[in-house]
């Protein structure tokens, strides 16, 4: 079955830092990929997506690019702050219409930027 | 609605009492998901329905758990007789229709409800 594997937290940080949550996946078909971000207290929101292989998907200054060779999808950030500290989910999708199109989700990784 | 609903936002539930999760969804999402957040986990399909017809329930943990949407639009998640291991968030999502092949795409999700069985 389809699963995602990313780097376990809390990742700690300083702001101004470079940032990298690592993500590998595993999937039957050819599946889009997802980031998703929690805030304390707030619902998933969709952070960035890609379709298929080499897209970049990118937000608020966040990045990450479909490999499909290494079956990855690592989520980076060149200069973090403060309010970017939240959870972090990868995920992915492979449904096409009926069944269950939802999500796959990783265990999620803790963001703590220090001031 | 401007996004998708959830209530109760927290419920404190003694153990084998039934419970109701309600999710409204935003107005004219034809599909609808329901997912089980375990403390430090990731979300995990439970259910999806599009409009009234719940065409996956492969994700629900067990018989005691059941999920139904009468009228394509706001959906019941209940719990019945439940245990410890139902404490978690319970995450509605849903999305439009004709937004592409991928439903997942466009998902939106409410804040959750917070299930605490002692």
């Amino acid at each position: 079955g389809d699963s995602v594997t990313q780097m376990e937290g809390p990742v700690t940080l300083s702001e101004e830092a470079f940032l990298t949550i690592n993500c590998t996946y595993t999937a039957t078909g050819y599946p889009s990929l997802f980031w998703y971000v929690q805030y304390p207290g707030e619902g998933l929101q969709l952070l960035l997506k890609a379709t298929k292989a080499d897209d970049k998907g990118s937000n608020k200054g966040f990045e990450a690019t479909y490999r499909k060779e290494t079956t990855s999808f690592h989520l980076e950030k060149g200069s973090v702050q403060v309010s970017d500290s939240a959870v972090y989910f990868c995920a992915l999708s492979d449904g096409y219409g009926g069944g269950a199109d939802g999500l796959t989700f990783g265990k999620g990784t803790h963001l703590i930027i220090q001031p | 609605g401007a996004g998708v609903s959830q209530s109760p936002r927290y419920k404190v539930a003694k153990r084998g009492q039934d419970v109701a999760l309600r999710c409204d969804p935003i107005s004219g999402h034809v599909s609808l998901f329901w997912y089980q957040q375990a403390l430090g986990q990731g979300p995990e399909f439970l259910t999806y329905f599009q409009n009234e017809a719940q065409l996956d329930k492969s994700g629900l943990p067990s018989d005691r758990f059941f999920a139904e949407r009468p009228e394509g639009s706001v959906s019941t998640l209940k719990i019945q007789r439940t245990q410890q291991e139902d404490s978690a968030v319970y995450l509605c999502a849903s999305s439009p229709p004709g937004q592409g092949i991928l439903v997942a795409n466009v998902l939106t999700f409410g804040a959750g409800s917070r299930l605490t069985v002692l």
